[in-house]
């Protein structure tokens, strides 16, 4: 079993709609959690950054974490095209700095 | 400022050679990373810099594999010999030195192709 389980998509949804993108993970340690978005051929961008639980917000984009159920969520509010890109969540415990990727969920924002 | 730069964009190579991957840092992070894509896996670490000193090499798959940073700066990944497996995308990050803060920032990448 993955340490990291998200989704692979691919996701469409109209331009507008609310979009919940999510993952799951098993090791209890991990108290750094992050969201990065990638375009076809581009490095991972960092979207959101959080520490421990709680919500996040930037923008259109709000970070939730619930460490007792081990499961994390990035919503996208007015969702536009140029949103239309993978996206990875990753995360990491306080012992060590290596990132422990999910696979990645591809989304498709329809104009 | 300018965001972390990988060199070559993009390597084709025969199996059995050799391939230098290149990492230019953002300036000033102290932390240094490679990570690797394989064909249909998720990004997968490999290791962790903390200016010249390896902290975390738990990731490198094997001695083939060799990777460097001299000074503290820019850094290097050595494949050599290359095998089929190598095929992927070999992802360099950075991040600051402070507390436990662990936003990393990535480049571009390197396509590397081994036939």
């Amino acid at each position: 079993q993955k340490e990291v389980e998200q989704d692979p998509g691919p996701l469409s949804v109209p331009e507008g709609a609310i979009v919940s993108l999510n993952c799951t993970y098993s090791n209890s340690a991990f108290q750094y959690f992050m969201w990065y978005r990638q375009y076809s051929r581009k490095g991972p961008e960092l979207l959101m950054y959080t520490y421990s639980s709680g919500n996040k917000e930037d923008g259109r984009f709000t970070a939730q974490v619930d460490k007792s159920s081990k499961y994390i969520s990035l919503f996208i509010r007015d969702s536009q095209p140029s949103d239309s890109a993978t996206y990875l969540c990753a995360m990491s415990d306080t012992g060590r700095r290596a990132l422990t990727f999910g696979s990645g969920t591809r989304l498709q924002v329809q104009p | 400022e300018a965001g972390v730069t990988q060199f070559p964009s993009h390597s084709v190579i025969e199996k059995g050679q050799t391939v230098t991957l290149r990492c230019d840092p953002i300036s000033g992070h102290d932390n240094l990373y490679w990570y690797r894509r394989v064909m249909g896996k998720e990004i997968k670490f490999l290791l962790h810099f903390v200016k010249e000193s390896k902290q975390d090499e738990s990731g490198m798959p094997n001695n083939r594999f060799l990777a460097e940073r001299t000074g503290g700066t820019y850094s290097t990944l050595k494949v050599q010999p290359a095998e089929l497996e190598d095929s992927g995308v070999y992802f360099c990050a950075s991040s600051q030195g402070r507390g436990w803060a662990n936003e990393q920032f990535f480049g571009p990448g390197t396509r590397l192709t081994v036939l």
